[in-house]
């Protein structure tokens, strides 16, 4: 069965460290999704992409972050200048559809 | 404003006993999408099972069935026999604007469940 991948699944930074969360979406799907789960908390969308371009983003989501997809099958999350505060699970997700939107198992960021 | 409220911070069931975890929501939109997501404690988001606004009945997989109810904006889980393995923190959540450039999903608080033997 298909699945989303992310890597790494922990990442380690100090405050201030650029950071890039990878992920590879399913294959055939057309939207992309980052979402962050503080720990203990809900989960928080950030930013959905399609067609190579960001189609919505929430507040979250401000100038330090962005979002690329290099190639025909990478999706990064880049934290430009982490802060403690985006210690936090994050999650990548895609779809092709309406219907069932597929999550990636996360990778937590710890910033010290 | 779209809201997800899943009012249950914490909830638990006897083994082989059925339990419903509550969920409301609130959209004008009158296209959406509700699901259920399951994260046992390693984390990862399960997917479980999926009702649109305009589906007549309610949705079903295996254990897991949902009780939508429109006029009352609910979507509560109910699952069936519950499994020692069904212990996890479980998230409602809303997908609106079912448009042909996706959707972002708003999710609830989420509910704790403990199975006990």
């Amino acid at each position: 069965e298909p699945e989303v991948t992310q890597t790494p699944s922990h990442q380690v930074t100090q405050m201030g460290q650029e950071v890039i969360l990878r992920c590879v979406p399913i294959s055939n799907h057309l939207y992309f999704y980052w979402y962050r789960q503080i720990l203990g908390q809900k989960v928080e969308f950030l930013v959905s992409f399609y067609n190579n371009e960001i189609s919505e983003k929430s507040e979250i989501f401000d100038d330090q972050f962005s979002v690329e997809r290099p190639d025909g099958s990478n999706f990064t999350l880049k934290i430009r200048s982490t802060k403690l505060e985006d210690s936090a699970m994050y999650f990548c997700a895609s779809d092709r559809d309406s219907y069932e939107q597929y999550f990636g198992p996360g990778t937590r960021l710890t910033v010290t | 404003a779209q809201k997800i409220t899943q009012t249950q911070p914490g909830m638990f069931v006897q083994e082989k006993e059925a339990v419903t975890l509550d969920c409301t929501y609130d959209t004008s939109d009158p296209s959406y999408g509700l699901f259920w997501y399951k994260q046992p404690s390693s984390g990862e988001m399960i997917f479980l099972i999926y009702q649109g606004s305009y589906d007549q009945q309610n949705a079903t997989e295996g254990r897991y069935s949902l009780n939508f109810q429109k006029a009352r904006k609910s979507a509560n889980l109910v699952i069936s026999a519950s499994q020692l393995g069904d212990s996890a923190m479980y998230f409602c959540a809303m997908r609106v604007s079912l448009s042909n450039q996706g959707g972002k999903l708003i999710f609830g608080q989420g509910t704790e469940l403990s199975v006990k033997p």
